[in-house]
């Protein structure tokens, strides 16, 4: 079965620096997708960023970006220029790629933003 | 487009009642999932759907039922509410695997 996991409960950053949290998965399929969410205190659910494994090049959203490495099973989250807007939780999660419906998540980790 | 609409917002119940959380999307994705989140443990699956008329078990199904009658909506019933099901629960849709999943703003359940 396919697990992830998110070794950081909680993590903290100075306003403006940059954060990096960090996420693995266990997996034997080839064909496969990774997230990123954010979850504010509102509690919506927003997708932040996806990697397709296929791909070697790192996605990027802005300030957003990832370190995947596929052999290590390693899909790492690097916050640039954090802003008090980016406190959440964020949660790492995998799909199976295919006509499978299964979102498997992490436990997420804290981020605390500092003024 | 309202996306991912989840009823009701906040709920209290009775141990032993029943209830049906509401879901709708108006998107046309054929992929619908059931999560509940509870703290430490991130969001866990509990039943989804490929299709209409397709449903299957997730990682913690016991307890809750659902159905695919259309595409567009996906109900998950709580047959008698325990307190262990209380949680946040969270509706989520998809058109494809690269799309990842547009999720509703959830329900707020607690049993008593």
């Amino acid at each position: 079965a396919q697990t992830v996991t998110q070794s950081q409960p909680e993590m903290s950053v100075q306003e403006a620096e940059t954060v990096t949290l960090s996420c693995t998965y266990d997996t034997s399929e080839s064909d496969y997708y990774l997230f990123w969410y954010k979850q504010p205190p509102s509690r919506q659910m927003i997708l932040v960023i996806r990697q397709e494994a296929y791909k070697q090049q790192n996605a990027t959203e802005n300030r957003f970006s990832v370190n995947f490495q596929k052999a290590a099973k390693s899909f790492s989250l690097k916050i640039s220029d954090s802003q008090l807007g980016d406190a959440a939780m964020y949660f790492c999660a995998y799909r199976r790629g295919g006509a499978t419906n299964k979102l498997i998540f992490g436990t997420g980790t804290l981020l605390a933003v500092q003024p | 487009n309202a996306g991912v609409t989840q009823t009701p917002k906040f709920q209290v119940l009775k141990t032993g009642q029943s209830m049906t959380l509401q879901c709708a999307q108006d998107m046309n994705h054929e992929y619908m999932s059931w999560y509940r989140q509870d703290p430490g443990m991130g969001l866990r699956l509990i039943h989804y759907s490929v299709g209409a008329g397709i449903t299957d078990q997730g990682e913690v199904p016991n307890g809750y039922n659902v159905s695919r009658s259309t595409t567009e909506d996906f109900p998950l019933r709580l047959l008698s509410a325990a307190p262990s099901q209380t949680s946040v629960y969270f509706c989520a849709s998809s058109y494809s695997a690269f799309y990842g999943y547009t999720f509703g703003s959830g329900t707020r359940l607690t049993v008593v």
